[in-house]
């Protein structure tokens, strides 16, 4: 029940589409859900966040939908650049302190 | 404002040596979590420290240790390391529990050989 299943594993997009990456949870417990990008050798990145209260947030070329009935999260990117080919997690926690919970992550590429 | 430090970045061990990890948040920030990161089982929570104390737990053996001290700053200790303990180790801060608005370190390395 605290999984977070991430798909797809990976994707290829080209420059200036857009990318889809989805997650879903079942833990009804949890109430804040992130998503986090990776480049490699650095830690995760924290990208952008939503809490349940709202259906979709959006900041810049990166939106986050939700979809509480469903128990499902999305990440879109718009305008995808090759700057932006890295690992995407998405993330959930609840109510049990600092415990994020994280999907199995997608290696996105954008081709120029 | 300075972000999460984490030292060392890389680290080399033998099978059965411990290793000590340090972390220091982002000023200011109280909490600090620990999690592993490795191609197989992805990330992982270890433990969480606010104020001093353990607050949240993972699955992980007893080998995997950790503490906070007054200055927030955490340090993580794995014990009798294992092969399959090589893994990146990541140390996340953030200002308040629930694992809200968690910021990263670069984490350490660690290869166990």
């Amino acid at each position: 029940q605290q999984q977070v299943k991430q798909s797809p594993q990976s994707l290829i997009v080209q420059k200036g589409g857009i990318s889809i990456i989805n997650c879903a949870y079942e833990n009804t417990a949890f109430d804040y859900f992130p998503w986090y990008q990776q480049f490699p050798g650095k830690g995760p990145a924290l990208l952008i966040a939503i809490r349940p209260d709202v259906s979709e947030k959006k900041e810049g070329r990166f939106t986050i939908s939700f979809n509480k009935s469903a128990k499902q999260f999305s990440l879109h990117i718009m305008d995808s650049q090759p700057g932006d080919s890295a690992t995407y997690f998405c993330a959930a926690s609840g109510n049990s302190g600092s415990r994020l919970t994280f999907g199995e992550g997608t290696q996105l590429t954008v081709n120029p | 404002k300075a972000g999460v430090t984490q030292t060392p970045r890389y680290l080399i061990k033998t099978r059965g040596q411990q290793v000590t990890l340090s972390c220091s948040p982002i000023s200011g920030h109280r909490s600090v979590s620990w999690y592993q990161q490795t191609p197989g089982q992805g990330l992982q929570f270890l433990f969480e420290y606010f104020s001093e104390t353990q607050r949240n737990k993972g699955n992980f053996p007893g080998r995997f240790s950790g503490r906070q001290f007054s200055n927030s700053r955490s340090e993580m200790n794995v014990s009798t390391l294992e092969l399959g303990d090589s893994a990146l180790y990541l140390c996340a801060s953030s200002s308040t529990r629930g694992g809200t608005e968690a910021f990263f370190g670069q984490g350490t390395r660690l290869t166990v050989v």
